[in-house]
């Protein structure tokens, strides 16, 4: 059964500190790890695409790795704001038999930056 | 610039009821999916569209259809709404295996 599951499932940190979220998944046949950023009231916004052979790939203050190797993942974020406030989806794609992958998705880490 | 929009954003309705969520996008997707959002869940597949004329049962199918008669639309009905289905919705686009999905800002069903 293909799964992804992250941790923790929630987060405090105070603002301008680092943090890192981790995401296991079980997904075959596998084709690459998405993560996104969903504001509380909206829909998830894309922060990055990684496929097997890519170990690592920024977007701004985040961060993603990727061990395709042991199923892992996880997402950094640098120097934390207030506005990264929200929950952060971790998504395991698998290839499909059409134009689009079939995606897995986790429940999400709900991180809240403080003052 | 395009973009993919959902009507209502809310919506009240009672058992038994047929209702219809609204999903338009101007990015020219050929792809565009249905999913159901649950404390507790990550989100569900329900229906999806490679094109026109084209859709698919997902994994969370009973109860809703779709119906793509056109690229910009893909109109999400829950036949005969139930407790079940109060959940927020949200529909995606997207063009190709490895492209970004773009989510819509999503619809909040309450289900009496």
């Amino acid at each position: 059964k293909n799964q992804v599951e992250q941790s923790p499932q929630s987060l405090i940190i105070l603002e301008g500190k680092n943090c890192t979220l981790q995401c296991n998944y079980t997904v075959s046949p596998f084709s690459n790890l998405r993560w996104y950023k969903q504001d509380t009231g909206r829909g998830p916004v894309s922060l990055t695409i990684m496929t097997f052979s890519e170990n690592t790939k920024s977007n701004g203050r985040y961060t993603a790795t990727l061990d395709a190797d042991t199923k892992q993942s996880s997402l950094h974020i640098t120097a934390s704001q207030l506005s990264d406030s929200a929950s952060y989806i971790c998504v395991a794609s698998q290839i499909g038999t059409g134009t689009a992958s079939k995606l897995t998705f986790g429940t999400g880490t709900r991180l809240q930056v403080t003052l | 610039d395009a973009e993919i929009t959902q009507s209502p954003r809310h919506k009240i309705t009672e058992t038994g009821r047929q209702v219809t969520l609204a999903c338009h996008q101007t990015w020219n997707h050929n792809n565009m999916f249905w999913y159901r959002q649950d404390l507790g869940h990550g989100l569900r597949l329900i229906h999806y569209s490679y094109g026109v004329q084209d859709t698919n049962k997902g994994e969370v199918s009973d109860g809703y259809s779709v119906s793509r008669s056109n690229t910009e639309d893909l109109p999400l009905t829950l036949e005969s709404a139930a407790s079940s289905q109060t959940s927020v919705y949200f529909c995606a686009s997207s063009e190709g295996q490895s492209e970004i999905q773009y989510f819509g800002p999503g619809t909040r069903l309450l289900v009496l």
